[in-house]
């Protein structure tokens, strides 16, 4: 999965709870996103980066919040975790925003369940 | 607001046939599409990218064109294999911006 690492891969937590979801690249990419995938809806951007400390809002970000310390590693945190929250969270890499650069790279998904 | 949408949730086709994809826009205009396919319990992998001054591109046995007047990009698999069975996703996207992804298609190929 083109050098990304999500941690961890499955966790079902309770409601109320915080959670941080961890991605991990090796590519020196300066984009980095947080996606979520439910049925019916598809791909939904939550958060992403476009460099250290620097953060935007997606379509779906009530409820998440993001940081990035490092170039390599992009963290979503759920301060308080809803059933709604439920889902497969995907986060990927992009070189750019540009034309060609904005191809991006997936990671292999975090299944998060909350119970 | 800004909608995309792929014909149909799920597409059946026989080994060895052409399966075509469609992916529709409205309310947007975007400099280049883009192709992913995902596998079951994997993320998407890219597949091909197509600019708006592009009609046509090709890679092996896929081919996208892309149609701006029409808002359309269809998406076509030939001489397609049972090993082509996943879910194929359009995305669309503008310099500067975040890419925006559709619902997917679900394609089974049967042998």
């Amino acid at each position: 999965d083109a050098g990304i690492t999500q941690s961890p891969r499955h966790k079902v937590t309770e409601t109320g709870t915080p959670v941080t979801l961890r991605c991990h690249q090796t590519e020196n990419h300066r984009y980095m996103y947080w996606y979520r995938q439910d049925p019916g809806h598809g791909l939904r951007l939550i958060h992403y980066s476009y460099g250290v400390k620097d953060t935007d809002k997606g379509e779906v970000s009530d409820g998440y919040s993001v940081s990035r310390s490092k170039t390599e590693d992009f963290l979503l945190t759920l301060e308080s975790a809803t059933s709604s929250q439920t889902s497969v969270y995907f986060c990927a890499i992009s070189e750019s925003t540009g034309l060609a650069k904005n191809i991006q790279y997936f990671g292999a998904g975090t299944r998060l369940s909350v119970l | 607001s800004q909608k995309i949408e792929q014909n149909s949730e799920a597409l059946n086709i026989q080994e060895g046939k052409t399966a075509t994809l469609t992916c529709n826009y409205t309310n947007y205009s975007p400099a280049y599409l883009q192709w992913y396919r995902q596998d079951p319990g994997r993320g998407p992998v890219f597949l091909l990218l197509i600019r708006e001054n592009e009609k046509e591109k090709r890679k092996e046995r896929l081919k996208v064109t892309f149609d701006t007047t029409l808002k359309q990009s269809l998406f076509h698999i030939t001489a397609s294999q049972p090993a082509d069975s996943a879910t194929y996703l359009c995305a669309l996207g503008q310099a500067g911006t975040a890419l925006i992804f559709g619902k997917g298609t679900t394609l089974s190929v049967s042998s």
